[in-house]
């Protein structure tokens, strides 16, 4: 089947800390893979993509690689704000059809 | 500003009340979701539209009642609902059968059943 395993939080960091939150996924073929962020009040917003292995997305400051023999994709961001305190989603959608499947969050925390 | 629109951002009903959620998109996207959402959890996904054509129903209650009248608008009716149904609905939009391609979110609507 198809799922996502996202690491637990919450999470709290000191401003300009390193960010790292894992995620790796059970699909079958090659799905492509989603970070999503929520702020609180706020639909889900997406943050950056990869569509293939060893595709690298980056937004904002954050990066993650697609790893296929890893089967992952975790989100880094090498030196987080106050800004980014939200819930990050990892998400895949499979290589045919039109559902998606996502992690269960982590809640980011930064404090100044 | 999302590319999704949901209507109304707001909602408190009382359990015998009749009441719906309304969804837009202009990016031509060709399939569309509904995703409700309890606090700190990920969405759960409800159903699933693919070109106006219903593809996906999750085992959800008859009390919520989806409809896709053209390829922009979703809607979800909303009938006599338990306070259990007292979330965040989320509409999404995407690229039908592209499966590259992300779904876009709405800022949904905050369901409360009193």
């Amino acid at each position: 089947g198809n799922s996502v395993t996202q690491m637990e939080g919450p999470v709290t960091l000191s401003e300009e800390a390193f960010l790292t939150i894992n995620c790796t996924y059970t699909a079958t073929g090659y799905p492509s893979l989603f970070w999503y962020v929520q702020y609180p009040g706020e639909g889900l917003q997406l943050l950056l993509k990869a569509t293939k292995a060893d595709d690298k997305g980056s937004n904002k400051g954050f990066e993650a690689t697609y790893r296929k023999e890893t089967t992952s994709f975790h989100l880094e961001k090498g030196s987080v704000q106050v800004s980014d305190s939200a819930v990050y989603f990892c998400a895949l959608r499979r290589i045919t059809g039109n559902q998606f499947y996502f992690g269960t969050g982590t809640s980011l925390t930064v404090i100044p | 500003d999302t590319e999704v629109t949901q209507t109304p951002k707001h909602l408190v009903m009382g359990m015998t009340n009749k009441k719906s959620l309304k969804c837009e998109q202009h990016m031509g996207h060709r399939a569309m979701y509904w995703y409700k959402q309890k606090a700190k959890k990920p969405p759960e996904l409800m159903f699933v539209y693919s070109y106006e054509k219903l593809s996906i129903n999750e085992s959800v209650p008859s009390r919520f009642s989806p409809e896709c009248p053209n390829s922009s608008l979703l809607n979800l009716h909303l009938h006599a609902l338990q306070p259990e149904d007292s979330a965040l609905y989320l509409c999404a939009s995407s690229h039908g059968g592209q499966s590259n391609q992300p779904q876009h979110f709405g800022d949904g609507t905050r369901l409360s059943i009193l």
